[in-house]
């Protein structure tokens, strides 16, 4: 079966400074990639999304992710923090199963940028 | 742009009652899905559907059900609320997987989310 990890709750960052939030996954055969942000009382924003190609993705609001097969890393990326970056942030992953309409998502990194 | 919107964005109920949560989506997407999110367990999959009136099993479906009688509306359904199902429930669509494309795995789009409460 497919699994996400997100081995930090937390992150915090200056504002200015790059930020990276972590992710590992595991999955039989290829693996689509996807992360989400989450602003407090909203529902889920799909950022960015790696299923071939170039290693290093780029997304919506200035973020990118770079996926590592080697160490089975897709790690969330941006150059410079904003406050307004501060949300939950999510890495998913496609399952197999169910037709492969099914993502398992990791537990959620809360990000917090302050000034 | 996608929208997808859920009936309540609170709701409180008491054990016991049945309970309806609904979502729909304006994209005439196949698929839509149903999860419960938790502090520091994440989302989890109760439900989802690839078309209309097909169903799947997801990770956690005990103690709920679907409904799905027209392509754009997905109803999530507590027959016998219990406390352990307050939460935040969170409708998806997207387009459908399409293995002839790799490049076509398309993302989830989601609703507001309802937060549940059952007293």
């Amino acid at each position: 079966a497919q699994s996400v990890a997100q081995p930090e709750d937390q992150v915090n960052v200056a504002e200015g400074n790059p930020l990276t939030v972590k992710c590992t996954y595991s999955v039989s055969g290829n693996p689509y990639l996807f992360w989400y942000v989450q602003y407090p009382n909203r529902g889920l924003q799909f950022l960015l999304k790696y299923i071939t190609g170039d290693n290093l993705v780029k997304g919506s609001y200035g973020f990118e992710a770079e996926f590592n097969k080697s160490q089975t890393s897709f790690h969330l990326k941006k150059p410079s923090a904003l406050v307004s970056d501060s949300a939950l942030y999510f890495c998913a992953v496609r399952g197999l199963t169910g037709g492969g309409n099914k993502l398992t998502f990791g537990t959620g990194t809360q990000l917090k940028v302050e000034l | 742009d996608v929208k997808v919107t859920q009936s309540s964005r609170y709701l409180v109920k008491r054990t016991g009652e049945k309970v309806f949560l609904e979502c729909v989506q304006d994209m005439d997407h196949e698929n839509m899905f149903w999860y419960r999110q938790d502090p520091g367990l994440g989302l989890r999959l109760i439900y989802f559907s690839y078309d209309v009136k097909m169903k799947e099993k997801g990770d956690i479906p005990e103690g709920y059900s679907v409904s799905r009688e027209k392509k754009e509306r997905f109803s999530l359904i507590l027959e016998s609320a219990s406390t352990n199902q307050t939460s935040m429930y969170l409708c998806a669509s997207s387009m459908p997987f399409v293995r002839t494309s790799v490049n076509s795995y398309n993302e989830q789009f989601f609703g507001p989310g309802t937060r549940l409460t059952v007293l």
